[in-house]
């Protein structure tokens, strides 16, 4: 079946320090890729997305993520973070595989960043 | 802005209950899907539907039942709630773009405990 692993559940970083956000996701054809944040109490949204092209993607909020397709990975960046970078991070994948394509969630990393 | 909105942030009821959740959206999305998300399993997709009356199933369908009457509509039932539904339950709206590229609109959530 489908997957998408996020390797780590919990990471916890002081403001300033770098981040990576591991993705790997199990399927072997064409897929688009996304990375949604879920900031303490509110909703879902969309941190960026990867449909073609340059397989650098920016985001939102000084975030970025490389796909490389040789090792079905697609890690989420950001230089330095803020103390506003406290969240729930989560990878997801739409998986071309032919009726609706439907988006397929990791299991999120909870990011706690300290002041 | 999108705007999807959830009738209830928290919701308790009692095990055999009939329960239901409503999910409004006001951007005239073909596109509307329920999500439970639970701690560790990330969000699994529950139903989806493509257009009005239109209905199909997710990855764990079973104990659920959706309705969607009206566009900007999408409700989900549980016929009998049972504990082990006892989780977040987030809707969802898009429109369809080309294949796999229609990007998801998240409503705040329903906090759902059965007792």
């Amino acid at each position: 079946a489908q997957s998408v692993s996020q390797h780590n559940h919990h990471v916890i970083l002081s403001e300033a320090a770098s981040l990576e956000l591991g993705c790997n996701y199990s399927y072997g054809g064409t897929v688009n890729l996304f990375w949604y944040v879920q900031y303490p109490g509110q909703h879902l949204q969309l941190l960026l997305k990867y449909f073609s092209g340059d397989p650098l993607v920016k985001g939102i909020k000084g975030f970025e993520a490389e796909f490389i397709k040789s090792k079905f990975s697609f890690n989420l960046r950001k230089p330095s973070v803020q103390w506003s970078d406290t969240a729930e991070y989560f990878c997801a994948v739409i998986p071309f595989s032919g009726g609706y394509n439907k988006l397929i969630f990791g299991a999120g990393t909870r990011l706690a960043v300290h002041p | 802005d999108v705007k999807v909105t959830q009738s209830s942030r928290y919701l308790v009821k009692r095990t055999g209950e009939k329960v239901f959740l409503e999910c409004v959206q006001d951007m005239d999305h073909e596109n509307m899907f329920w999500y439970r998300q639970d701690p560790g399993l990330g969000l699994r997709l529950i139903y989806f539907s493509y257009d009005v009356k239109m209905k199909e199933k997710g990855d764990i369908p079973e104990g659920y039942s959706v309705s969607r009457e009206k566009k900007e509509r999408f409700s989900l039932i549980l016929e009998s709630a049972s504990t082990n539904q006892t989780s977040m339950y987030l809707c969802a709206s898009s429109d369809p773009g080309l294949a796999g590229t229609d990007t998801q609109y998240f409503g705040p959530g329903t906090r759902l405990t059965v007792l």
